[in-house]
């Protein structure tokens, strides 16, 4: 049990253009998703939380409006990179919370994103 | 006071041998501590978790020893194999205040098992 699927697993976009990251837990309803950046050799870095229905809660210096966090239902969270640039390129990873296994956090195999 | 101190940045171990990596934590708010592993390009994975209420366990080749007092976990791996290979990190989240349901991550460390 406890398992999260994350789409697309690469992805290569043109700058100035948008993309969209999934997020599912498909054997359990995910009150609470995380949403993490990785650099190369480096550590997670906590970009957003968001609770299913409500607003996301982004940390200090994580731009809300060119990452768009919708978390709509208990299953499923997106993040929106808007007006990519080379510099959005990293790892990103979402974690889900809200099953029994491991006190909830159960993560995403990530996401390669490289702006061109 | 929301950081985790992991060491070392990397180990290189020989088949068979014990590896051990080490966190210190500050906010004594946290009440869980897990050791996640990853391959390059994967998302973490969870190796084994502890509570504060116990001082130590063990799942397998994987143990966490937990001190309370000093604020200080370790990961211990029995009879390492080439295939432990991996990045590991230490985290914590806690139950009150800011760090509520949040992990912290430590800065990761490369392990390597030679054959």
């Amino acid at each position: 049990g406890a398992v999260v699927s994350q789409h697309p697993s690469w992805v290569i976009c043109k700058s100035g253009t948008s993309v969209k990251i999934e997020c599912r837990s498909l054997d359990f309803q995910a009150t609470t998703m995380f949403w993490y950046r990785q650099f190369p050799k480096q550590s997670l870095m906590l970009m957003a939380t968001s609770n299913e229905g409500s607003k996301a809660t982004y940390e200090q210096g994580v731009e809300k409006d060119k990452f768009l966090i919708n978390h709509a239902s208990l299953t499923l969270s997106t993040l929106t990179v808007t007006s990519a640039h080379p510099e959005d390129s990293s790892f990103y990873i979402c974690s889900a919370r809200g099953g029994s296994h491991n006190y909830g956090y159960t993560f995403g195999s990530g996401t390669r994103l490289t702006v061109v | 006071q929301q950081q985790v101190k992991q060491s070392p940045q990397s180990l290189i171990v020989q088949k068979g041998g014990i590896s051990i990596i080490n966190c210190a934590y500050e906010n004594t708010a946290f009440d869980y501590f897990p050791w996640y592993q990853q391959f390059p390009g994967k998302g973490p994975a969870l190796l084994i978790a502890i509570r504060p209420d116990v001082s130590e366990k063990k799942e397998g080749r994987f143990t966490i020893s937990f001190n309370k007092s000093a604020k200080q976990f370790s990961l211990h791996i029995m009879d390492s194999q080439p295939g432990d290979s991996a990045t590991y990190f230490c985290a914590a989240s806690g139950a009150g205040g800011t760090s509520y349901g949040k992990l912290t991550f430590g800065q990761g460390t490369i392990l390597t098992v030679h054959p």
